[in-house]
């Protein structure tokens, strides 16, 4: 079983500050993704960064960074330089197979 | 690549009449899953195909909901005796295996309002 856990269902950001989106996850599969996702007004789910379980190293991805602590079972999705456009929600996700999403997190970027 | 498409993008229906969603993935893309999103939760996982095999289906998925991929390319997914608890955006992705990450690329959506 899968399960993700994201704990802040809203946060704001002032425009070009960083900001850092929380996730834990529990899975029992040896190998796995995690993944986050951004989903706008408009509806429509955006791959944005994905990290392999076996990763040594943070994945990056432009302005999107992955904070990636397995032993805390925790990824953490990094902004910086937030834009207007950021505004949206941001889904983290596990798959193996299928996948399993948390809540989501609602971003609200300040001008 | 015009990406995953769906068809329709909303339904309006009665309850207890049976609908069915049309999911075009992209072209190279071996997987296709199908997902139902609530107003402020994250996509839950219905069912999942590789080529034309159903590999797994959710068990919150109820007797009345039935998906198919007969040629590998396009799905249809089908509720029968819709119910008021039904109204949700049902999410169409796909994916390849062969990709880095085998991320899923999502369509619009089809937003069912059962009345």
């Amino acid at each position: 079983a899968q399960k993700i856990t994201q704990t802040q269902p809203g946060m704001f950001v002032q425009e070009k500050e960083a900001v850092t989106l929380d996730c834990t996850y529990d899975t029992s599969d040896p190998s796995y993704g995690l993944f986050w996702y951004k989903q706008p007004s408009s509806g429509e789910m955006i791959f944005l960064i994905y990290q392999g379980s076996y990763d040594q190293q943070n994945a990056t991805e432009g302005r999107y960074s992955l904070n990636f602590q397995k032993a805390r079972k925790s990824a953490n999705l990094v902004i910086s330089a937030s834009q207007l456009g950021d505004s949206a929600m941001y889904f983290c996700a596990t798959q193996a197979g299928k996948s399993t999403f948390g809540d989501g997190t609602t971003l609200t970027v300040k001008p | 690549d015009t990406g995953v498409s769906q068809d329709p993008r909303h339904k309006i229906t009665k309850r207890g009449q049976n609908v069915t969603f049309r999911c075009d993935p992209i072209s190279e893309h071996n997987r296709l899953y199908w997902y139902r999103q609530t107003l402020g939760q994250g996509p839950e996982f219905l069912t999942y195909f590789q080529n034309e095999a159903q590999l797994e289906k959710s068990r919150l998925l109820s007797d009345r909901f039935s998906a198919e991929r007969p040629k590998g390319s396009f799905s249809t997914l089908e509720i029968q005796r819709t119910e008021q608890g039904d109204s949700a955006m049902y999410l169409c992705a796909s994916s390849s295996v062969q990709g880095p990450y085998n991320e899923q690329f999502f369509g619009p959506g089809t937003r069912l309002t059962v009345l």
